[in-house]
């Protein structure tokens, strides 16, 4: 079964600084890959996704994220990041529920991001 | 494109009661619609698939009895939560998908519910 590691709980960076959220991911196949951003009390807005070709994606909001299938990692990156962007981001891989059944998302546990002023 | 809409996006509910929860997909047809429930600080956990027209595949250890699933026509899809109860008290996020190829969701608001 697919599973997703986001290995950091809670991230503290200083606005203007850059950032990298890590995400491993398990699956046999190859994946199709998310992330998605939620504000306290809201839902998910996608930042981005992964599904085939050039392997550095661009996001909305000045995000990126880089696959690399030798590491199972997917992770998200900002060179400068602002205090709008404190919020909780969650990775997630979609992957067939089983054999030829149709697909679903895997989140990981989340990344709370805090921004200093 | 691609909105999905949450009614209500906070509901307070006594506990016995039953409180049912919209999730509307407004500039497309879906032909699934997914229900996460997302406890405090955690992740999100699917509880059920829900396709038009037939019943809901419910994930281990979710009570069918308890979340009722309604998905009666392509752009909406209820969740009924049954005699609730405060352990119930969650945030709960719908998603729909366009067709049954897709991988992409299209997530909802989210709906705050409190059982006092």
């Amino acid at each position: 079964a697919q599973s997703v590691t986001q290995p950091d709980i809670h991230i503290t960076v200083s606005e203007g600084a850059s950032l990298e959220l890590r995400c491993n991911y398990s699956y046999g196949a190859t994946p199709y890959l998310f992330w998605y951003v939620q504000s306290p009390g809201q839902g998910l807005q996608l930042l981005l996704k992964y599904f085939s070709g050039d392997t550095l994606v661009q996001g909305i909001k000045g995000f990126e994220a880089e696959f690399k299938r030798s590491q199972s990692s997917f992770n998200l990156r900002k060179p400068s990041v602002h205090w709008s962007d404190a919020a909780e981001y969650f990775c997630a891989v979609g992957a067939r529920y089983s054999g030829a059944g149709s697909y679903q998302l895997t989140f990981g546990k989340g990344t709370k991001l805090s921004v200093i002023p | 494109g691609a909105v999905v809409s949450q009614h209500p996006s906070r509901v307070i509910c006594k506990s016995g009661t039953s409180v049912k929860i919209e999730c509307r997909s407004l500039d497309f047809q879906a032909t699934t619609m997914f229900w996460y429930r997302q406890f405090p600080k955690k992740s999100l956990m699917l509880m059920a698939t829900s396709n038009e027209g037939s019943k809901a595949t419910y994930e281990q250890g979710v009570e069918k009895d308890k979340f009722l699933i309604n998905h009666a026509s392509l752009t909406l899809s209820t969740l009924t939560v049954t005699s609730a109860h405060p352990e119930d008290s969650s945030f709960y996020i719908c998603s729909a998908r366009i067709d049954s190829s897709s991988v992409e969701q299209y997530f909802g608001p989210g709906t705050r519910l409190t059982v006092t």
